[in-house]
């Protein structure tokens, strides 16, 4: 079956400890991209990667840092540098990144520091 | 303001009933999607709209691109549909695929 998987679907840490969030697809996807969703406001993009070897930062890219060295890959990390990680996790990718392309999504990753 | 502004926040019916989401916004946009979003947090896409209406089975999907406003319609509505709506626009001109997303519509439909 082709599509997104997200690891751990809930994620506990410590205050001050970095964590990274695991994002894999099958669908050949050029493009993936992060969002954070918190209650009651619309999904924010951290990061985003157009093809291997590239990322860019989204609009809240403070304190988050990603990689993107396989096609099938874009695993984010959480540093000890945000200051607000508890939220809710979205990867998601799409054939290309332009006009036109639908955005496949993830399960999500919730992550609670505690 | 948000770019991205969805009406009502909260919508609660009964099933068989005609459901309306809206969602305005400020930008030029090249497309508008709308999202489901079930309870345990993954998202569907629904619809991609650059213009006219689209149909799915029961939703319905128009958007007016002069007044910036898109509907969602669900008919004879059911309990699972009972999700979060999320409308989301991609702007003129973006490079990427970037999206901004409204803060989503919860709908809850009772038996």
């Amino acid at each position: 079956d082709g599509g997104i998987t997200q690891s751990p679907k809930y994620l506990f840490r410590k205050e001050g400890q970095n964590v990274t969030l695991s994002c894999e697809q099958n669908l050949n996807h050029d493009a993936m991209y992060w969002y954070r969703q918190d209650p009651g406001q619309g999904l924010r993009l951290i990061y985003y990667s157009q093809i291997v070897n590239d990322f860019q930062k989204g609009d809240i890219a403070e304190g988050y840092s990603v990689s993107r060295e396989k096609k099938e890959s874009f695993p984010l990390t959480v540093t000890s540098a945000q200051k607000n990680p508890t939220a809710f996790y979205l990867c998601a990718s799409s054939m290309a990144a332009g006009v036109g392309d639908t955005q496949y999504f993830g399960p999500g990753t919730r992550l609670t520091v505690l | 303001k948000n770019e991205v502004e969805q009406s009502p926040q909260n919508l609660t019916a009964q099933e068989g009933e005609f459901i309306t989401i809206n969602c305005s916004y400020s930008v030029g946009i090249s497309a508008l999607h709308w999202l489901q979003q079930h309870p345990g947090g993954g998202i569907v896409s629904l619809f991609m709209l650059s213009s006219g209406k689209k149909k799915h089975g029961r939703l319905i999907a128009t958007i007016n691109i002069q007044e910036k406003h898109s509907s969602l319609h669900i008919t004879a509505s059911h309990p699972r549909d009972s999700a979060v709506y999320i409308c989301a626009v991609r702007g003129r001109g973006t490079s990427y695929g970037k999206l901004t997303f409204g803060q989503g519509t919860i709908l809850t439909v009772h038996p």
